[in-house]
């Protein structure tokens, strides 16, 4: 069984710091893995996809790191601002599981102005 | 830009009552699921759907539940009798397939469901 664990539970840092967020998962057997942002009573909002064959992905100030068979990723916050507040969760799809993702507890960041 | 919406935002119903769940998915996907989040729990994949029948369901989908694409934009979820541990908010998603980059899934707001 596919198990996703997310380290830290909360993080809090000032303005402008540059973070990493980590995820680590039990089968290395996956077929994705795709970060998201979770802001309070909301929706889940899809920052990143990144394929099994692929070590990383970028979007503006994100970068999502991916080391398989290690069964780890990294997700890389540049210069970070107040309205990057939020949570953050990851989910892989395992290569035999069909579409389903699983997810970790997530990674509540607070950045403080 | 596209997005998945959902209604109601809030619905609260009676133990042992009918609910059903509204989505309309981004308009070309062909890969429709339900996730549903229990307050302070992780984020489960209840099942997915695809050209008009279930692909995948976990242990959590039983017979109480049950989904329908009645047309070509709505997607919904049914729980036939709703229990008390039913209580949750309820995620759509859609993606455009099942394979590489385009198999993002994108989700909706949700619906908080609450069973009294």
């Amino acid at each position: 069984k596919q198990e996703v664990t997310q380290i830290p539970a909360a993080l809090s840092v000032p303005e402008g710091e540059n973070l990493v967020l980590n995820c680590s998962f039990t089968d290395s057997a996956i077929y994705n893995l795709q970060w998201f942002r979770q802001d309070p009573g909301k929706g889940l909002t899809s920052l990143l996809l990144i394929q099994s064959s692929q070590r990383e992905q970028t979007s503006g100030r994100l970068n999502a790191s991916l080391d398989k068979s290690s069964g780890r990723s990294t997700l890389y916050i540049a210069a970070s601002q107040p309205g990057d507040s939020a949570t953050y969760l990851c989910a892989v799809r395992r290569e035999t599981s069909g579409s389903r993702l699983t997810f970790g507890e997530g990674t509540q960041l607070t950045v403080n102005p | 830009e596209p997005e998945v919406t959902q209604t109601p935002s809030h619905q609260v119903t009676q133990m042992g009552q009918e609910v059903i769940l509204r989505c309309v998915p981004i308009s070309n996907h062909l890969y429709f699921y339900w996730y549903r989040q229990i307050l302070g729990q992780k984020v489960e994949f209840l099942v997915s759907f695809y050209n008009n029948e279930i692909s995948e369901k976990s242990e959590i989908f039983d017979d109480q539940f049950s989904v329908e694409r009645p047309d070509g934009s709505n997607f919904t979820l049914k729980i036939r009798s709703t229990k008390l541990e039913d209580s949750a908010m309820y995620f759509c998603a859609s993606s455009l397939t099942g394979v590489g980059a385009q198999e993002t899934q994108y989700f909706g707001p949700g619906t908080r469901l609450l069973v009294l």
